[in-house]
């Protein structure tokens, strides 16, 4: 069976980090582009990162960039998100998603979600 | 970056009728579209890439339509378990973007 599962996920002060992990498990990591979205409470979907299959190229919404790193451990199956600085407007649920394809149109497998609260 | 509108914001309908949600795009994007499909609490759920190709395991009543700038997720006879907030996303320009949602609800 195909299936994400991500952790990292807690609460944390304004300035913070915090490192969420995805593992996969079903198909050929290696072989698929792989992404983060979020959702603050009550709100709709935002597209944070996207990493390629081997890692060589990542993408940001602007955002983030420069604040969160996205990776990717092929070995181990796992993506990875790096954040840094955290702010409150940061506080959503983090899904990692699969595209269909190594940089497909749509992302065809998701996670159940992890979440991040940034609050004193 | 492409913005995606997406309308009506909220749709109440019965179950049995046809649904028909919009999604605009503020530049083309080929057909490079998807639609979700999201539950309270649940991830979302891919139900149609390229602007018109249903996801694995997606009912037939599910389509989408359109190319360039107006896209359309037509449900054609609405069940019960199809209440929940739709997105459409691009993958035509970085950054890839989520249009605000259209809630379908229970008239």
């Amino acid at each position: 069976e195909v299936q994400l599962l991500e952790s990292g996920g807690e609460l944390v002060q304004p300035g913070g980090s915090l490192r969420l992990s995805c593992a996969a498990s079903g198909f050929t990591f290696s072989g698929y582009a792989m992404t983060w979205v979020r959702q603050a409470p009550g709100k709709g979907l935002e597209w944070v990162s996207a990493i390629s299959g081997t890692g060589g190229s990542t993408y940001y919404a602007d955002s983030v960039k420069g604040r969160f790193t996205i990776s990717r451990d092929n070995s181990k199956n796992t993506l990875y998100l790096q954040m840094n600085s955290l702010t409150a407007e940061d506080t959503a649920v983090y899904y990692c998603a699969k595209f269909q394809a190594n940089w497909g149109i749509a992302f065809d497998i998701w996670g159940q979600g992890t979440m991040v609260t940034v609050s004193s | 970056e492409i913005v995606l509108t997406q309308s009506p914001a909220t749709l109440s309908l019965s179950p049995g009728e046809r649904a028909t949600l919009s999604c605009r795009a503020s530049q083309s994007v080929t057909t490079y579209l998807a639609w979700y499909q999201q539950k309270p609490g649940q991830a979302p759920r891919l139900l149609i890439y390229d602007a018109s190709n249903r996801a694995t395991g997606i009912p037939a009543r599910f389509s989408g339509s359109g190319s360039g700038t107006d896209f359309t997720l037509t449900i054609s006879s609405l069940e019960p378990e199809d209440f929940a907030v739709y997105y459409c996303q691009q993958r035509s320009n970085w950054p890839i973007t989520f249009g605000q949602g259209t809630r379908l609800e229970i008239q």
